[in-house]
């Protein structure tokens, strides 16, 4: 079981760019959300799924897409990246145990 | 979700037991409580979780009052791995969603 791994691990940005945060689980798990860490702070909620095909927002949607066409794979979408974006992503899957990926520390200039 | 009330920072001798608090008033009945800690810039890790029951893992106990509006997470050896911030959670859980809303947690630090 690899768990919940996320890619790419480090990435870097200029303002107005778009990409795709990966987000995979082998654990079956309906329930999947992405978080993001800004220094010092605690985790707030972006989005989240409760099985393909059904995604809802967070705390702090605005600015991310996601998109749930399979258990397995949870992408988060950036439309068009900010400087206010700069964060440590994390991916979660499970739903009473949440085991969390690794983390996308993303920079954005 | 209920809030949580935690410290900010709590030291704590290595071999001793850490024990830390967590306040949630306005807990309701259908609310669990839940434990996570994260340790420097890895993702959190899932520690313990209980309704009412005092509960016992193989990594902590949580101990929860009977009004259910304070509970207590207690490491009963802590060792220098400790060292993390620990959050305290409560969440009902539905189907609509299992969303877990994170504070900022107490940054508890074992000391040598």
């Amino acid at each position: 079981n690899a768990g919940v791994t996320q890619t790419p691990k480090f990435q870097v940005l200029k303002t107005g760019q778009s990409m795709t945060l990966q987000c995979a689980q082998d654990m079956n798990h309906e329930y999947m959300s992405w978080y993001r860490q800004d220094p010092g702070m605690g985790l707030r909620l972006i989005h989240y799924s409760v099985g393909a095909g059904i995604t809802d927002q967070g705390e702090v949607p605005n600015g991310y897409n996601v998109s749930r066409s399979t258990t397995e794979d949870f992408p988060l979408r950036l439309l068009s990246a900010a400087p206010s974006q700069t964060s440590v992503y994390f991916c979660a899957s499970g739903t009473y145990e949440q085991y969390f990926g690794p983390g996308t520390r993303l920079t954005v200039t | 979700d209920a809030k949580t009330t935690q410290p900010t920072s709590m030291d704590c001798a290595e071999g001793r037991a850490a024990n830390l608090p967590c306040n949630h008033s306005t807990i309701s009945g259908n609310e669990y409580v839940y434990w996570y800690r994260q340790i420097h810039s890895q993702g959190p890790q899932y520690i313990i979780h209980g309704l009412k029951n005092n509960e016992t893992n193989e990594m902590a106990s949580l101990i929860i009052t009977e009004d259910r509006k304070s509970s207590t997470l207690i490491l009963p050896h802590a060792t220098l791995r400790d060292t993390a911030v620990y959050y305290c959670i409560v969440r009902a859980d539905s189907n609509t969603g299992n969303q877990f809303y994170f504070g900022t947690g107490t940054s508890l630090t074992v000391i040598p």
